[in-house]
């Protein structure tokens, strides 16, 4: 069964430093996201993204982050200076072509665990 | 999204049913209901959703009151693998571009016993 994949599945970084993580959606699907999971709490939506802009963000999303989709593949999100506070499990999605509305399922990924020092 | 309670914590015996309720009060006549689940160390797992009528698939079936303020996930026979935490979610199906945008609460952790 086709998956999302995230590489890498741990990341620790100094504080300051740019990380970028990476994710190879499901190959036929159309809208991106990036959710994250701080230790022992909510899973939390950051950002959503379809024919290549951003759909919408929440609040967390604030200019050290960015996303990108380089080619037909990858989708990628940055964080420019990292704080210790972006240490969290950092969650890829992708929902197929057909769908963009609350009828979709989301197809999530293992994750990449960032941890900034 | 419309809010969402559940219960902490269930337990289950393997090979017997779980029932995971879910009451959303105040749950709009356009709002879909999902559900997730989340494994240790796994992203979210769609498991199944409805909007009025219950639903069946390969994973589980959704129960759904009729005055749709709550609702109710079944898992026919657990097993130790489904051993997760299980989120009920409201999707507002009124349109606009909140495409994706799942608002997770903390869910229900199940426990199966061997």
């Amino acid at each position: 069964e086709p998956e999302v994949t995230q590489t890498p599945s741990h990341q620790v970084t100094q504080m300051g430093q740019e990380v970028i993580l990476r994710c190879v959606p499901i190959s036929n699907h159309l809208y991106f996201y990036w959710y994250r999971q701080i230790l022992g709490q909510k899973v939390e939506f950051l950002v959503s993204f379809y024919n290549n802009e951003i759909s919408e963000k929440s609040e967390i999303f604030d200019d050290q982050f960015s996303v990108e989709r380089p080619d037909g593949s990858n989708f990628t999100l940055k964080i420019r200076s990292t704080k210790l506070e972006d240490s969290a499990m950092y969650f890829c999605a992708s929902s197929p072509p057909g769908q963009g509305s609350s009828n979709e399922k989301l197809f999530f990924g293992s994750g990449t665990q960032l941890s900034v020092l | 999204d419309a809010k969402t309670t559940q219960p902490n914590s269930m337990e289950s015996n393997e090979e017997e049913p779980v029932h995971l309720p879910c009451n959303h009060s105040t749950i709009s006549g356009t709002d879909y209901i999902h559900w997730y689940r989340q494994l240790p160390s796994q992203g979210p797992e769609y498991v199944i959703h409805g909007l009025t009528s219950n639903v069946n698939n390969r994973m589980a079936s959704l129960a759904i009151a009729e005055d749709r303020k709550s609702s109710t996930l079944i898992l026919h026979r657990a097993t130790l693998r489904d051993a997760a935490v299980y989120y009920c979610i409201l999707r507002d199906g009124a349109g606009g571009t909140s495409y994706g945008k799942l608002t997770f609460g903390q869910g229900t952790i199940l426990t199966v016993h061997p």
